[in-house]
């Protein structure tokens, strides 16, 4: 167990729709990185947050978002979605910015349908 | 820009074997290196890490992989395959601009043969 949470495990919803996946990081960590795992694009970084503030951006679309709260888990939002964005999403979460670590969650898979 | 490159998306090991999965990664600093291991239907659990300590790095499961900068080559090894020992191997390099995100290989999938 990494100690990083996400939830829910499983979401499959339909094409247009938008849905939150959530991740809480390990106590004490402050950055959550999130990615996107899919057959074509492999893992792929989409966003970080540090201490809630965002840190930086990979390939995340438009139609995607997240937010870190003062809580410090963090949110992502994925909102118009398309067949293609049926995938595997992980946070992951680290204690500071050192790259020493990141403790990956079990990941949420989403099925768009 | 870093970038990391597994030779080999399919590796097959007789049970017992030695098992050898390539890893070179591209950077202009000296890199943070990572090693995870994905089994179907799980997260990413890290195998192991070379943080420029020593070059060469154990990690749990009886692997270890050899850091040699001349080679920009991060290869993981384990003595003999163990059937649990199939999976899904990504190697990863910690981006040294900032963010400190992972930038990784597209994988190698492990398969061992009894």
């Amino acid at each position: 167990d990494s100690g990083v949470t996400q939830t829910p495990k499983h979401l499959i919803t339909a094409t247009g729709q938008r849905v939150t996946l959530r991740c809480s990081p390990r106590s004490g960590d402050l950055s959550v990185y999130w990615y996107q795992q899919s057959l074509d694009q492999g893992l792929q970084f989409l966003i970080q947050y540090y201490n809630g503030e965002e840190r930086a951006k990979g390939n995340i679309l438009e139609r995607f978002s997240a937010q870190q709260f003062p809580d410090l888990h963090s949110e992502l939002n994925l909102s118009s979605l398309e067949l293609g964005d049926s995938a595997l999403y992980f946070c992951a979460s680290s204690v500071d910015l050192t790259g020493t670590e990141a403790f990956f969650g079990q990941g949420t898979r989403l099925t768009v349908v | 820009a870093q970038s990391v490159t597994q030779l080999g998306s399919h590796v097959s090991v007789s049970e017992g074997a030695l098992v050898l999965l390539r890893c070179n990664y591209s950077s202009s600093v000296p890199p943070y290196l990572f090693w995870y291991v994905q089994y179907p239907n799980q997260g990413l659990q890290l195998l192991l890490k070379y943080t420029s300590a020593a070059t060469l790095v154990k990690g749990i499961n009886g692997f270890e992989a050899e850091f040699k900068k001349s080679e920009t080559s991060f290869h993981l090894t384990k003595p003999s395959a163990h059937m649990s020992d199939a999976a899904e191997y990504f190697c990863a390099v910690s981006d040294s601009s900032g963010t400190y995100k992972y930038i990784f290989g597209t994988g190698t999938r492990l398969k061992v043969l009894a």
